[in-house]
């Protein structure tokens, strides 16, 4: 289930810093793009969602940027804190139908 | 609303043994989907529902697993025949139509 190259696989930040992370897919039938966040034994929780014919959307510390082109999006987190410490995922909603999570990318925001 | 429950929390088995395990949806939602993850991977899509209607299966669905809805609302996942390498996180999310599903907090299965 390689349709979606997520990147970085690893991430440290500083507190107060920003986080970038990266998707990547080919298939153009991916119609909706959400990132989502998943503490240690819980379930993954959408952050923030985009459509494509929207080049970025923000709320509140999190911004998705999308370039439909590229076939590319990602997820920034603005001022970064200890408890956006978590993995996470970018999984574009297939025809309407079902996600395809990327691989994840853990986070780690340093005091 | 007290969002997606799942049950059990965890579930440790024997190899040849069978589990099921059960997902309440919000209730206003009419699709129900079953994912599993594994240690270090995202989440990867097994089945989904929607109302009572099985409309896709994955190929990781082996003939071992079984999903049903009966009624529309509640969903069981039946693994028969265990192995060891059915061990996994099984999610289940539920969504009204095709938006980003919402997760339950999923049921970690061991299997010995």
């Amino acid at each position: 289930q390689q349709q979606v190259k997520q990147s970085p696989q690893s991430l440290i930040v500083q507190k107060g810093g920003i986080s970038i992370i990266n998707c990547a897919y080919e298939n153009t039938a991916f119609d909706y793009f959400p990132w989502y966040q998943q503490f240690p034994g819980k379930g993954p929780a959408l952050l923030i969602a985009i459509r494509p014919d929207v080049s970025e959307k923000k709320e509140g510390r999190f911004t998705i940027s999308f370039n439909k082109s590229a076939k590319q999006f990602s997820l920034h987190i603005m001022d970064s804190q200890p408890g956006d410490s978590a993995t996470y995922f970018c999984a574009p909603l297939l025809n309407t139908d079902k996600l395809i999570f990327g691989t994840g990318t853990r986070l780690q925001v340093f005091p | 609303d007290t969002g997606v429950s799942q049950n059990p929390r965890h579930k440790i088995t024997k190899r040849g043994q069978n589990v099921t395990f059960r997902c309440d949806p919000i209730s206003e939602h009419n699709r129900l989907y079953w994912y599993r993850q594994t240690l270090g991977q995202g989440p990867e899509f097994l089945t989904y529902f929607q109302n009572e209607a099985q409309l896709e299966k994955s190929r990781l669905l082996s003939d071992r697993f079984s999903a049903e809805r009966p009624k529309g609302s509640f969903s069981t996942l039946e693994i028969q025949r265990t192995e060891q390498g059915d061990s996994a996180m099984y999610l289940c999310a539920s969504s009204l139509w095709g938006l980003a599903g919402t997760f339950g907090p999923g049921t970690r299965l061991t299997v010995l």
